[in-house]
């Protein structure tokens, strides 16, 4: 699976949209972006993954470079309750459906 | 979305005993389930697969013979911490994927905290 690369930490006000960066300059044709959060001491939670297009659901939206080499998790209106760490994974489509974790950006949402 | 628990939430043992710990997929069948382990401010990390019917898969530098894993249905899937030590002590996570398609979401478990003393 391809290495993605993250800000280790980001601040964002209560309200705000958090755009989340996330670089992986080697991700194959066949292999999707997924966004995952932990909030603290809890499993991780999926929130979204696409392909090449643009995606949105109720927690976020995710936007993927034309090239692939980048991506931006977007949650339009932080609350308190975002405060996590967002992980960006590039993975196969096959059917091992393994995630392999990096380090992640841990995201601190302040009123 | 599909849940994935896990019992116990939390657990404290003493050196040198074995601590089980389950993991079930209550509302969809799971013939794949992953654990993971996640010490304080660190990433999670893959320890192994489990597969149903058949043995598991270890990561790199995991030990089969400590951390026994036996998916016995469609729906559990155990961790056997065997003669656990101090630095044992970690948060395990497991997750499942649901669903047939290959890009299918994983589904984790709540954790479970082991304190080995």
């Amino acid at each position: 699976d391809a290495k993605t690369t993250q800000p280790p930490s980001m601040d964002c006000a209560e309200g705000r949209a958090a755009n989340l960066p996330c670089n992986h300059s080697t991700i194959s044709g066949n292999e999707y972006v997924y966004w995952y959060r932990q909030i603290h001491s809890q499993g991780p939670q999926y929130i979204i993954h696409g392909l090449k297009n643009n995606e949105t659901n109720e927690m976020a939206s995710l936007i993927i470079t034309e090239d692939r080499k980048s991506s931006t998790l977007i949650l339009p209106h932080a609350t308190l309750r975002d405060t996590a760490v967002y992980y960006c994974i590039v993975r196969y489509t096959g059917t091992a459906s393994k995630l392999t974790f990096g380090t992640g950006t841990r995201l601190q949402v302040t009123l | 979305g599909a849940v994935v628990s896990q019992h116990p939430s939390w657990v404290i043992c003493k050196s040198g005993t074995s601590v089980k710990i389950e993991c079930r997929s209550l509302d969809f069948q799971a013939t794949t389930m992953f654990w993971y382990r996640q010490f304080p401010k660190q990433s999670l990390m893959l320890m192994a697969t489990s597969n149903e019917g058949s043995k598991a898969t270890y990561e790199q530098g995991v030990e089969k013979d400590k951390f026994l894993i036996n998916h016995a249905s469609l729906t559990l899937s155990t961790l056997t911490v065997t003669s656990a030590h101090p630095e044992d002590s970690s948060f395990y996570i497991c997750s499942a994927p649901a669903g047939l398609a290959a890009y299918n979401e994983q589904f984790f478990g709540p954790g479970t905290r082991l304190t080995v003393l």
